[in-house]
């Protein structure tokens, strides 16, 4: 049974730092790993798909990675802004991680 | 494009009562998904449409749980009789062509209340 953990489970951070979030899986068999965003009380917006056969995808300021043979993905935010403030999902194919609560800061 | 539509988008039920939700997929997107989301979790599959028929229905609580999609386009999520532990937010999701490595949409959700 495929297990996805997110650490770290919240962050803070100042306006324009760079960030990694990590996310992890049990199941290395999959078809792609998705991130999403979730903003309070609102539903999912997919951020960026990464397929198994690829090992990044990039959009404006964002950049995931996935390493099947480690079980690992990162999204990485770049000069981060108080509009990226949300929790930020994984999903190895369906199933998903807790999510990491960010928190960017003036 | 429209985006995945819900409702409704909140409810309130007691114990014991019967609750639908609805879910209208992007145009042409022959993959459907439920999931439910309690509070403090990532979402758990509920089951997976693939047309009119059902791909995987393993985490639905099939006692009190039942979902259709009869014209393999707007589905149907019920829910009869609630317990309190089912108050959670009821996302629909859904993917434009069959198999599981293509993109999900989401739709806003229903929170559910049960009290």
């Amino acid at each position: 049974k495929q297990e996805v953990t997110q650490i770290p489970a919240a962050l803070s951070v100042p306006e324009g730092e760079n960030l990694v979030l990590n996310c992890s899986f049990t199941d290395s068999a999959i078809y792609n790993l998705q991130w999403f965003r979730q903003d309070p009380g609102k539903g999912l917006t997919s951020l960026l798909l990464i397929q198994s056969s690829q090992r990044e995808q990039t959009s404006g300021r964002l950049n995931a990675s996935l390493d099947k043979s480690s079980g690992r993905s990162t999204l990485y935010i770049a000069a981060s802004q108080p509009g990226d403030s949300a929790t930020y999902l994984c999903a190895a194919q369906l199933t998903f991680g807790t999510g990491t609560r960010l928190q960017v800061t003036l | 494009e429209a985006g995945v539509a819900q409702s409704p988008r909140y409810k309130i039920i007691e114990k014991r009562q019967s609750v639908a939700f609805w879910c209208n997929p992007i145009s042409g997107h022959a993959t459907l998904y439920w999931y439910q989301q309690i509070l403090g979790q990532g979402p758990k599959l509920l089951i997976q449409f693939q047309n009119n028929g059902v791909v995987d229905d393993s985490q639905l609580p099939k006692d009190r749980f039942s979902a259709e999609r009869l014209k393999g386009v707007d589905s149907t999520l019920k829910i009869q009789p609630a317990k309190l532990e089912d108050s959670a937010v009821y996302l629909c999701a859904s993917s434009s062509v069959g198999g599981p490595g293509n993109e999900q949409f989401f739709g806003p959700g229903t929170r559910l209340t049960v009290l």
